[in-house]
């Protein structure tokens, strides 16, 4: 699977749109790039996934260069619940057993 | 259904006890998986279950943890001979079988505490 690198925190206002960016220069053909949210004593939560150019959900946005070495999370007017660790996990999520590599996560704070 | 059920929420225990802790995945969702999470980090994952079969096990899964998956439904994990380095949140997630196409939905986790 491929080495993923984001920043280790992240501070925030609310109502500010926040990028989190994350570099995985070794993404292979058949890699996806999926993105979890994870508040305190709770798991993982499935933001975005997307494969290239540009994903919208109701949550977020996921923007992946044509070279796909790299690709940022927008969260639009984010607000104090949106505190939380982010995760960019990169791979192959298709193929049976190909379980989630979870690197340390961004940690972003939202301040009032 | 309302997602992955995980108990218990905590727990904690003396070294040398065992433990066994319970996950019930999504009704529909073949896969299933368990992962191990300390303080500070990311999770990480220990074994997976397509059905009732154990597909793959990480070398994390020391011969001290089993575990099981009868007839594909609910799963157990359990540690025997607890030590302080179990001590962690271990989480229990499940999948369709289009796997990362709809995401991995996880439960809450069982907070393990060995003391």
């Amino acid at each position: 699977l491929a080495k993923t690198t984001q920043p280790i925190s992240m501070d925030s206002y609310e109502g500010q749109e926040v990028n989190i960016t994350c570099s995985h220069n070794n993404i292979a053909t058949n890699d996806y790039i999926t993105w979890y949210q994870q508040f305190p004593s709770q798991g993982p939560r499935f933001i975005i996934q997307g494969y290239k150019t540009k994903v919208t959900n109701e949550v977020a946005s996921l923007f992946i260069p044509a070279d796909r070495k790299s690709s940022t999370l927008s969260l639009p007017r984010v607000s104090l619940s949106d505190t939380a660790v982010y995760y960019c996990l990169v791979g192959d999520l298709l193929n049976a057993g190909n379980m989630l590599t979870f690197g340390g996560g961004t940690r972003l704070m939202v301040k009032p | 259904d309302t997602g992955v059920s995980q108990d218990p929420r905590h727990k904690i225990t003396k070294r040398g006890q065992n433990v066994t802790f319970r996950c019930d995945p999504i009704s529909e969702h073949n896969r299933l998986y368990w992962y191990r999470q300390t303080l500070g980090q990311g999770p990480e994952f220990l074994t997976y279950f397509q059905n009732e079969a154990q597909l793959e096990k990480s070398r994390l899964l020391s011969d001290r943890f089993s575990a099981e998956r009868p007839k594909g439904s609910f799963s157990t994990l359990e540690i025997q001979r607890t030590e302080q380095g179990d001590s962690a949140m271990y989480l229990c997630a499940s999948s369709p079988d289009g796997g990362g196409y709809y995401g991995y939905t996880f439960g809450s986790g069982t907070r393990l505490t060995v003391v």
